[in-house]
């Protein structure tokens, strides 16, 4: 069982917006450590999408967007493109394990 | 552009040692501002975080692995390396080497990944 909760699947059709949501505790996100989010293509290492909550690496398309509130994060994509079909994970740190880095569980969004 | 690259054994018995090395080139080891760790994937499972080390030695373990992991640095030949002991099926899996930020807790740059099966 992942430190942080994702949903297991979400999806929607071509040109539709969805939300993935992260869910952590007072001792990761709600502690106000950053969240990071990753896109895993299939076969493929995670590639970086999100960082510090918010910002986006260069050449991510602004249709990924993400946030922060108390103990969860969220990240949204518009415009969803067959492409954007992946597995994603959202990361933090946690401070009840020097160290730790713990993720979610992860998401696979389904274009439909 | 920093590069990881993982090697060691595709295929290690059940109660040996899994051994893997990252080699890090177009950048130093020894930077302060970053840790250097390995994070695994079980076939079809998410990611799990095994440990991280610092340039200087300091080691950081996922307690769930603790008593069966050993994370070194080498910075003479800018690699770190993991030792996995006692091994069972449940370590099967895709092993990352990657880099992490020190001051927000991000992995910026991740390798390719190595597939480890363990089996007789």
């Amino acid at each position: 069982q992942s430190v942080l909760t994702q949903p297991p699947s979400v999806s929607g059709a071509p040109g539709q917006r969805v939300t993935i949501s992260c869910t952590g505790s007072s001792s990761n996100i709600g502690a106000g450590y950053d969240v990071h989010w990753y896109q895993q293509l299939p076969g493929t290492a995670p590639k970086l999408l999100i960082y510090g909550n918010s910002n986006r690496p260069s050449g991510v398309p602004d249709r990924f967007s993400g946030s922060k509130s108390g103990t969860s994060a969220s990240l949204a994509i518009t415009g969803l493109q067959a492409e954007d079909e992946a597995d994603y994970y959202c990361q933090s740190y946690d401070s009840s394990l020097s160290g730790s880095s713990v993720f979610g569980g992860g998401t696979k969004l389904t274009v439909l | 552009q920093l590069q990881l690259q993982e090697s060691g054994p595709g295929l290690v018995k059940p109660s040996e040692t899994l051994s893997l090395t990252c080699t890090v080139s177009g950048g130093s080891i020894s930077s302060s501002s970053y840790y250097w760790g390995w994070i695994r994937q079980p076939p079809g499972k998410g990611l799990e975080w095994i440990g991280s080390i610092y340039y200087s030695g300091s080691t950081y373990y996922n307690p769930s692995l603790k008593s069966r992991v050993t994370i070194s640095v080498d910075t003479s030949k800018n690699q770190f390396s993991l030792k996995l002991s006692s091994v069972t099926a449940a370590d099967t899996a895709v092993y990352y080497c990657a880099r992490r930020r020190d001051y927000d807790a991000l992995w910026d740059v991740w390798g390719q990944g190595t597939t480890v099966t363990v089996s007789s």
